[in-house]
């Protein structure tokens, strides 16, 4: 069955901390990963990742995907309070009948 | 584009009652998903159609559960009879063919009494 498996369950920081989330997976035909901010509502897209060792970023954040030891990490520098949310990652494959496959999410809380 | 659009935002309702949760996705996309989520569980598949037609209901958690997709632009999911466990958001989600990034309607709060 496949599976993602998203460390920490939540975190709570300080404006202007690091943090590092973590996303492994164990899945037959791996196609991307994709990552997603949910705040309140619906779960919103950060990065689309399919290639080993190629960092994507979009200002504060960045994520890397490493398809040897099967796990990504989404990095968020200078954290604001705005950054508090659950973050998804998921997978896609190519065989099966799931596209995409989520993990359980981490919620991280940016305190002022 | 309005993006994917679910109704109702909310529902309370009391256990046995019939619920339909609407979805309408957006225009040109070929794949719709509906997903639940929990605090417990995350976010679960349930089920989801390519070009309107069924490919995966094995998410979907019993008989009570039914999901249609008469046309491009609308599908439903329904629960009968409703039961307390039942109680989360529900999300619906399209595509455009089978890959990249999903867009998520804002989802379905429902509350099983």
């Amino acid at each position: 069955e496949d599976k993602v498996v998203q460390s920490p369950l939540s975190l709570v920081v300080h404006e202007g901390d690091t943090v590092t989330l973590n996303c492994s997976y164990e899945v037959t035909n791996f196609r991307s990963l994709l990552w997603y901010k949910q705040e309140k509502k619906a779960p919103t897209f950060l990065f689309m990742l399919t290639s080993s060792g190629i960092e994507k970023k979009s200002g504060r954040l960045s994520s890397i995907l490493d398809k040897k030891e099967l796990f990504s990490i989404l990095n968020i520098t200078a954290t604001q309070t705005g950054d508090s949310a659950v973050y998804l990652c998921a997978v896609e494959t190519t065989s099966g009948n799931t596209p995409l496959v989520f993990g359980k999410g981490t919620r991280l809380s940016v305190i002022a | 584009d309005a993006g994917v659009i679910q109704s109702p935002r909310h529902e309370v309702t009391e256990m046995g009652q019939e619920v339909t949760l609407r979805c309408k996705p957006i225009s040109g996309h070929n794949s719709l998903f509906w997903y639940r989520q929990t605090m417990m569980r995350g976010l679960e598949l349930l089920i989801y159609f390519n070009n309107n037609v069924p490919i995966d209901d094995s998410g979907m958690p019993e008989d009570r559960f039914s999901a249609k997709m008469p046309n491009a632009s609308f599908s439903t999911l329904k629960i009968q009879p409703s039961e307390p466990r039942d109680s989360a958001v529900y999300f619906c989600a399209s595509i455009a063919g089978w890959t990249g990034e999903l867009f998520f309607g804002e989802g379905s709060r429902l509350t099983v009494l």
